[in-house]
């Protein structure tokens, strides 16, 4: 009953390729998240969705794409895949909306790691 | 605008040692604060949280307290466990914000 889960755990591929990263999370969160882990592990917004919308797109290339098909399920594909793009992408949620002041946590996914060849 | 800054890494410590990660924060309103943990070729987990001033948020014999006068957050543990060997991330959101801020992280090794 895994929260937040990704696919898929590892990729590996050559630059110029198109590939998606798919994400889900079964916790019933209103919100969900992009984030790019680098080799030093600091960590980088890139897209949020609430309830499908896109509400934040930090200063990412065009040639990453989010979609989220309802509110479970939030994806990333990327576009002619350069040697820049390697890292861990993490996909997280969390709840927003309803809490009152209680401001919730995130919960993250057990990320993806892409490797341009 | 608002930040979180933490204490470079790695940091080194036998069993047992005393454990401090600094935290502070730079903030125009009255956020949470959070401790996450990160521990290798997993994601990030909440470790502990704190929602406003002078509260203390405590787990698995981590401590920290929100402090508003020093806009500080560290974590502490009077002792640390291999086990505990893993990254520790610093964070902020405001109450109804999308946008959770998070430090660098600090790479905690604890040698047995």
């Amino acid at each position: 009953d895994t929260a937040v889960s990704q696919t898929p755990k590892y990729l590996v591929t050559q630059m110029g390729n198109d590939k998606s990263i798919k994400c889900e999370q079964n916790l019933g969160h209103d919100t969900m998240y992009w984030y790019k882990q680098d080799s030093k592990k600091f960590l980088k917004i890139m897209f949020s969705y609430n309830n499908k919308e896109l509400i934040i797109n930090e200063t990412v290339p065009n040639r990453f794409s989010p979609k989220s098909p309802d509110k479970a399920h939030l994806n990333l594909h990327i576009n002619s895949l350069e040697l820049g793009d390697s890292a861990v992408y993490f996909c997280a949620s969390s709840q927003v909306s309803g809490t009152g002041n209680s401001n919730q946590p995130q919960h993250f996914g057990d990320g993806t790691r892409l490797s341009i060849l | 605008g608002d930040s979180v800054t933490q204490m470079e890494g790695p940091v080194t410590l036998s069993e047992e040692a005393f454990l401090t990660i600094n935290c502070t924060y730079t903030a125009t309103g009255y956020p949470s604060l959070f401790w996450y943990v990160q521990y290798p070729g997993e994601g990030l987990q909440l470790l502990l949280k704190a929602t406003k001033a002078d509260d203390k948020g405590s787990n698995k014999g981590f401590e920290a307290t929100y402090r508003k006068e020093t806009t500080s957050f560290h974590l502490e543990k009077g002792s640390v466990q291999v086990s505990d060997s893993a990254v520790y991330f610093c964070a902020l959101l405001y109450t109804g914000g999308f946008k959770t801020i998070f430090g660098a992280g600090t790479r905690l090794f604890v040698k047995a």
